[in-house]
C-alpha cells in the first residue's frame, strides 16, 4: 500500500523568508501524481501545486516550488518569500491508477512578523 | 461555478441518532470523494464514486456508515446511529476521474456527537 510522510509536525518562519517542508511516499508504481494541498483555518483544502512523476523538471507556482527527486521517493515543498497568509497546515498527497488521493498527516506552517 | 456543496456546515447530535451529510459535487466531475479528517488519524478517504458507482469503500469504518450516489449531482453520507468517536470534519471532494487530475474539495461538515 502507498504510503506519504510529512515528518515535520510543524515549522516556523520569518516573514519574507524561504521555508521547505519535506515528504517521502512509498510507491511501486511508475505512473503517479504528487500534490501540496493547503488547508488555512477556514479548513478549506485549496491546491498549491502537482508534480507528474514522469517529468523530471520541478514544477513552479509563483511563491512555491518542489523539489522532486523520484529515485528517493522525495517531494519537498519550498515557499519563497513567505507571507502572513501562507500561514495553514500543508499536506502531501499521492495519487495513481485508482483515482485515490493518500495523504500525508500534514506540516503546520507558522509565519512569524 | 459554485464549487463543491455540502450540507449542512455544523452538525451537533446525540449519540443514537441517525446523521446526513450531503454533497453536490461540481457539474460536470464524474468522481466523488468522502474524506473524515480528525486530529488523531489525520485526512482518511472514506469511500468514493465513478460514475455515481461506488468503487472503493474500503475506508468506511464500521456498517453503521453508508453513502449513496443516486445521480450526478448528489451523494449522502449516512451514519446511524452515530457515536462520540464520529465526531470530525467531513469533506466531499468531485474530480475528474483520472490519475492526473486534482480533487475539488468542499467546505467540510464539522460533526459533533454528545
Amino acid at each position: 500500500a502507498q504510503t506519504v510522510t510529512q515528518s515535520q509536525p510543524e515549522m516556523s518562519v520569518q516573514e519574507a523568508e524561504t521555508v521547505t517542508l519535506s515528504c517521502t511516499y512509498d510507491t511501486s508504481e511508475s505512473d503517479y501524481y504528487l500534490f501540496w494541498y493547503k488547508q488555512p483555518p477556514s479548513r478549506q483544502m485549496i491546491l498549491v501545486i502537482r508534480q507528474e512523476a514522469y517529468k523530471q523538471q520541478n514544477a513552479t507556482e509563483n511563491r512555491f516550488s518542489v523539489n522532486f527527486q523520484k529515485a528517493a521517493k522525495s517531494f519537498s515543498l519550498k515557499i519563497s518569500d513567505s507571507q502572513l497568509g501562507d500561514a495553514a497546515m500543508y499536506f502531501c498527497a499521492y495519487k495513481a491508477a485508482g483515482n485515490k488521493l493518500t495523504f500525508g498527516g500534514g506540516t503546520r506552517v507558522l509565519v512569524k512578523p | 461555478d459554485a464549487g463543491v456543496i455540502q450540507s449542512p456546515r455544523h452538525e451537533v447530535t446525540e449519540m443514537g441518532q441517525e446523521v446526513t451529510l450531503r454533497c453536490k459535487p461540481i457539474s460536470g466531475h464524474n468522481s466523488l470523494f468522502w474524506y473524515r479528517q480528525t486530529m488523531m488519524r489525520g485526512l482518511e478517504l472514506l469511500i468514493y464514486f465513478n460514475n455515481n458507482v461506488p468503487i472503493d469503500d474500503s475506508g468506511m469504518p464500521e456498517d453503521r456508515f453508508s453513502a449513496k450516489m443516486p445521480n450526478a449531482s448528489f451523494s449522502t453520507l449516512k451514519i446511524q446511529p452515530s457515536e462520540p468517536r464520529d465526531s470530525a470534519v467531513y469533506f466531499c471532494a468531485s474530480g475528474l476521474r483520472g490519475v492526473g487530475y486534482e480533487q475539488y474539495f468542499g467546505p467540510g461538515t464539522r460533526l459533533t456527537v454528545t
